[in-house]
């Protein structure tokens, strides 16, 4: 079954700053891939997905990801980091076992003015 | 359309007790799913449900159990509570499908006293 690597369970940025965030995927490559957000006291949301369509994917509020098969990775990436983006960051692999959704160790990312 | 509601937001027990948690998915979402999160684990799937069958499982003890009602309604139960019990529960729902988005609920933390 797929399963996602997560790198680094902490990410400290300044506001203005990229963000990179990492998930590598083992195995084959996977007909798709899911970045999901937290925010402080809520549920995960989704913030995009990859499916085989496109190895560059655009998420809400600037985020993007780009699927690259040579790295067996599919890291996040925002160009400037705003303090509202503070939030923890889930990779998830496909479904395993018909709907087990199976996800990383997620990266806790911290926005400093 | 109305998103996964879990209800009740909060909740404190006491040690030995046990708890019923209730979540409601989106309308035509018959897949349920339930997750623990807690700070030292992560989020940990604990099982689904669909067309009121619990079709996966995660490594939890007999003392976590769940169902699902013809209306799609998914409910778990910790029996016995523990301190280690404490945690953050959230309930995802979906279309049936590969690759379908998983919709969460805002969760109900729990605290064991």
């Amino acid at each position: 079954a797929q399963s996602v690597t997560q790198l680094g369970s902490h990410v400290s940025v300044s506001e203005g700053a990229l963000v990179l965030l990492r998930c590598n995927y083992s195995s084959s490559v996977p007909p798709y891939l899911f970045w999901y957000v937290q925010y402080p006291n809520q549920g995960l949301q989704l913030l995009l997905k990859y499916t085989s369509a496109a190895t560059l994917v655009k998420g809400i509020n600037g985020f993007e990801a780009e699927f690259k098969k040579s790295e067996t990775s599919f890291h996040l990436t925002k160009p400037s980091a705003h303090m509202s983006d503070a939030a923890e960051y889930f990779c998830a692999p496909p479904y395993n076992q018909g709907g087990k959704l199976i996800f990383g160790q997620g990266t806790e990312l911290s926005v400093k003015p | 359309k109305a998103g996964v509601t879990q209800t009740p937001r909060y909740l404190i027990k006491t040690r030995g007790q046990q708890v019923t948690l209730s979540c409601s998915p989106i309308s035509g979402h018959r897949s349920v799913s339930w997750y623990q999160q807690t700070p030292g684990q992560g989020l940990q799937f604990l099982f689904e449900y669909f067309s009121e069958t619990q079709r996966n499982k995660g490594n939890f003890p007999g003392r976590f159990s769940g169902r699902q009602f013809s209306n799609s309604r998914s409910e778990m139960n910790v029996s016995t509570l523990e301190l280690g019990d404490s945690a953050l529960y959230l309930c995802a729902s979906r279309v049936e499908g590969q690759g379908t988005e998983a919709f969460f609920g805002q969760g109900t933390r729990l605290t064991v006293v």
